[in-house]
């Protein structure tokens, strides 16, 4: 098993849709957790950090569940500009590992 | 946020030739830093780490000698991809801590494609 799993999708989307990616974790000691967004061919970039209370930044909404060890990332009415992979990473130390990502295309 | 700047963005080179990346923290310093392959489709790979001042920690698989790692300043990594070959073109992407040791910052990423 993979130490973090992501499905790798596609998830394809209709505009407004509201879009959820779950992410799972095999080690408990994990201490912090992000999700990125990255575009093809370019780097990943931070999208938000993940809190045990849960964060919302705009139209999204990262949780992190501890007891059964996933991170969630749920997106509020997809745009055209949310179509990217996004990635999950999780820490013990860094650099952390990512999971292989879920790929979103959000489609007119 | 921290900015992590890396060059070139393309390169395309002949079988045998090397190939030097560079990757700099500007408004910090990284004592620190992560070099990553990723392949079409795939996930981001964890190559080396890259510790000023000392050798690099390579991941399992990843020969030393092929992909060389200098970190000789704070702000300042280099991978060379030596005798390179097209099963080394890859998307290659350095990245760093920030201040407080949590998030990393990513440079923006070469794309190697070797004839």
């Amino acid at each position: 098993r993979k130490e973090v799993e992501q499905d790798p999708g596609p998830f394809n989307v209709p505009e407004g849709a509201t879009v959820a990616f779950n992410c799972t974790y095999s080690n408990s000691a994990s201490q912090s957790f992000f999700w990125y967004r990255q575009d093809c061919r370019k780097e990943p970039k931070l999208l938000m950090s993940v809190y045990s209370s849960g964060n919302e930044d705009g139209r999204f909404t990262a949780q992190l569940n501890r007891a059964s060890q996933y991170i969630s990332l749920l997106i509020r009415d997809s745009k055209l500009s949310d179509s990217a992979t996004y990635l999950c990473v999780v820490n013990r130390s860094l650099p952390g590992i990512f999971g292989t990502g879920t790929r979103l295309q959000v489609f007119p | 946020g921290a900015v992590v700047s890396q060059h070139p963005s393309w390169v395309i080179c002949k079988s045998g030739t090397s190939v030097k990346i560079e990757c700099r923290s500007l408004d910090f310093q990284a004592t620190t830093m992560f070099w990553y392959r990723q392949f079409p489709k795939q996930s981001l790979m964890l190559m080396a780490t890259s510790n000023e001042g000392s050798k690099a920690t390579y991941e399992q698989g990843v020969e030393k000698d092929k992909f060389l790692i200098n970190h000789a300043s704070l702000t300042l990594s280099t991978l060379t991809v030596t005798s390179a070959h097209p099963e080394d073109s890859s998307f290659y992407i350095c990245s760093a801590a920030g201040q407080r040791n949590e998030k990393l910052f990513f440079g923006s990423g070469t794309q190697l494609s070797v004839l």
